[in-house]
This record gives structure tokens, sequence and C-alpha cells, in this order.
């Protein structure tokens, strides 16, 4: 079964660097999603990428794609204090199937 | 303003009894899902719906059952065939059926804890 794997598992930065989480996946799919969790609370949707797309941009993050390597990395620019979180690739196939996230903190 | 509301946002049950997670959205979405979440894991699929009055299982549907009799409304209950209940559940829809219609949108979950 296809599956989003995000990698790293935990990432620790200060404000103002950027954080690049990547998110791997095994059967083709239609699109990729990228979503935000604080803790204890529901998912929010941030961005979407379709197979056909190589990069997309959407304020500070930037999210890119390569279906040859079923990969896809997303990157959160000029990190702040309030982006702690995590966050979760979802591929899109028959099935949208969840990563197990990348807990980002974001230290002041 | 639209979204989706899970009720109760904290539950606790004892052994051996059922009960229901309540997801109410008034985005007129017509696909709704309901997935569990593990501490420090990603989300598993229970059940979802496409469509009123018909639903499907997902991966880890063993110990649960949902009804969809309104198109706004996907309760979830938990039976005490379940052997392992404790966890946060999330609720979502998409406005169309289909995995590959867009974005979900989630409630604010409920977490059950079984004493």
């Amino acid at each position: 079964s296809q599956q989003g794997e995000e990698d790293p598992q935990a990432l620790s930065i200060q404000e103002g660097e950027n954080a690049t989480m990547n998110c791997s996946y095994k059967t083709s799919i239609n699109n990729l999603q990228w979503y935000r969790q604080n803790s204890g609370r529901g998912l929010v949707h941030l961005i979407l990428i379709r197979s056909n797309e190589r990069e997309k941009h959407s304020g500070r993050l930037r999210v890119t794609l390569d279906t040859s390597k079923k990969s896809s990395s997303l990157l959160i620019t000029a990190s702040r204090a309030a982006d702690t979180a995590s966050y979760f690739c979802a591929a899109v196939g028959s099935r949208l199937t969840f990563g197990e996230g990348t807990q980002l903190t974001v230290n002041p | 303003d639209g979204g989706i509301t899970q009720s109760p946002k904290y539950l606790f049950r004892k052994e051996g009894q059922n009960v229901t997670l309540s997801c109410e959205q008034n985005l007129n979405h017509d696909a709704m899902y309901w997935y569990r979440q593990d501490p420090g894991q990603g989300l598993r699929l229970i059940y979802y719906s496409q469509i009123v009055n018909d639903f499907q299982k997902g991966d880890i549907a063993e110990g649960y059952s949902v009804s969809r009799e309104k198109k706004e409304s996907f309760p979830l209950t938990v039976t005490s065939a379940q052997k392992n209940p404790t966890a946060f559940y999330l609720c979502a829809s998409s406005f169309r059926a289909g995995f590959d219609s867009g974005e979900l949108f989630f409630g604010e979950g409920s977490r059950l804890t079984v004493l």
C-alpha cells in the first residue's frame, strides 16, 4: 500500500532559519498534500501539489515533488516560533494515506 | 462560520462500554472520514462515507461502527470489541467524493480514554 513517510521525525531550529521536511511514498499518486497539526488540535491543510507539477509556493511555504523518486519536500522559510507544530504529508492515489509526521520546534 | 464540529472533546469510558463520538459539518461536503491518531504517529483511516446512506471500511474498522443518515452528520461508535480504544479521533470532510477530491477539512478531535 502507498504510504507517506516523513523525514526527519523531529527537527529543532532557531527562529529565522529555514526548515526542510521530506516525504516519500510507494505507489503512483494523483496529488500530494501537506498538513499542519498543532498539539492536541485537528489538522489544517497547507498546500496541494499535483502529480504533473514540480514545485509550488504559498507564502513562506515551498513544496517540491519528484515523481521519479516518489518524494516530496516542504520548505518553510524564515521560520517563526508560531510554526512549531507537526507536519504531515498525505499521498493521494486510490486512497489518501498520511505519513507519521515531522515534529518541528522553532526556538525563539 | 462553516466548519466541522466534533464532540465531546474529551471522553472517558469504562471497559466494556460503547461510546459514540459526534461529527457534524455545515460545509455541504459529500464525503466524510474518521481517523484514529495514536501518540507520535500518523492518522489511520477507520471509516469513510462518500454519500448519504453509504459508508466503507478503512484500514482499521474492526471494533468501530458508523452511520450516515444525514449529509451533515457522521457519528462514530467505539464498541467494546475495540481492544485498544484509547486514542485521539479526528473527523474530516471533503467537498467531493473520492480521495483525490482535494483537501480535507478536519474537526478539532475527540480524545477517548479507557479507564
